[in-house]
């Protein structure tokens, strides 16, 4: 069963960064690339970029480039992301999801709540 | 960035009704679209690929149908378990985008 597991809430200081995993299982990790959205309170869904954790290669959408870096373990089949200089526009619900080679996501994780308070 | 424009926001419906929800992509997406449903405090799953194709679990009465560049969900006999948010989302160029979501209540 494949399975993303998503580590827990976090809280941080505007200005510094946090770091989310997303722990994979049930599949070959290397198989498939790895994407990230957020999700603003009571907001849709943005793409922020994946990784391609055989080659390590990635990509963002423009917005993120500054914003978000992706990376991978292949030893423990962890994706991670981590967000810098937090402001309040950060505060938001960060998901892990499996991509496919069609572009479409088949798996998510849980989903990992940010919020940025001093 | 191709826009997809999602309609009704939000709408009404009662057990047994179909329901259809639309996007309308700014510019052709070759059929690059998938549909997901999202339930609250919870992650979106996947039901609609490249259109039309069902996701494996997910039941018959959930259908998509294009038409240009016009994507469609069709949700048959609806289910008190259908009450969630639907978004569409492009996977034909990079930065995949998503719509605004519609918010399905059952009556």
């Amino acid at each position: 069963e494949v399975q993303l597991q998503q580590s827990g809430p976090e809280v941080g200081r505007p200005g510094s960064s946090v770091k989310i995993s997303c722990k994979a299982s049930g599949y070959t990790f290397t198989d498939y690339v790895m994407n990230w959205v957020k999700q603003s309170p009571g907001q849709g869904l943005e793409w922020i970029g994946w990784i391609d954790p055989e080659y390590g290669s990635t990509d963002y959408a423009e917005k993120f480039k500054k914003k978000a870096t992706l990376t991978a373990d292949t030893s423990s089949n962890t994706a991670y992301i981590q967000l810098s200089s937090l402001t309040s526009e950060d505060t938001a619900t960060y998901f892990c999801a499996r991509g496919q080679l069609g572009g479409y996501f088949d798996y998510w994780g849980q989903g990992v709540m940010v919020t940025v308070s001093s | 960035d191709i826009q997809m424009t999602q309609s009704p926001a939000s709408l009404s419906a009662s057990l047994g009704e179909t329901v259809t929800i639309e996007c309308l992509a700014s510019e052709d997406i070759y059929s690059n679209l998938a549909w997901y449903q999202q339930k609250p405090g919870k992650s979106p799953q996947l039901l609609i690929y490249d259109a039309s194709s069902l996701q494996d679990g997910v039941p018959s009465r959930f259908s998509g149908s294009e038409s240009g560049t016009q994507y469609s969900l069709e949700i048959n006999s609806l289910q008190s378990e259908d009450a969630a948010t639907y978004f569409c989302q492009q996977h034909h160029d990079y930065p995949d985008t998503f719509g605004a979501g519609t918010k399905l209540e059952l009556k």
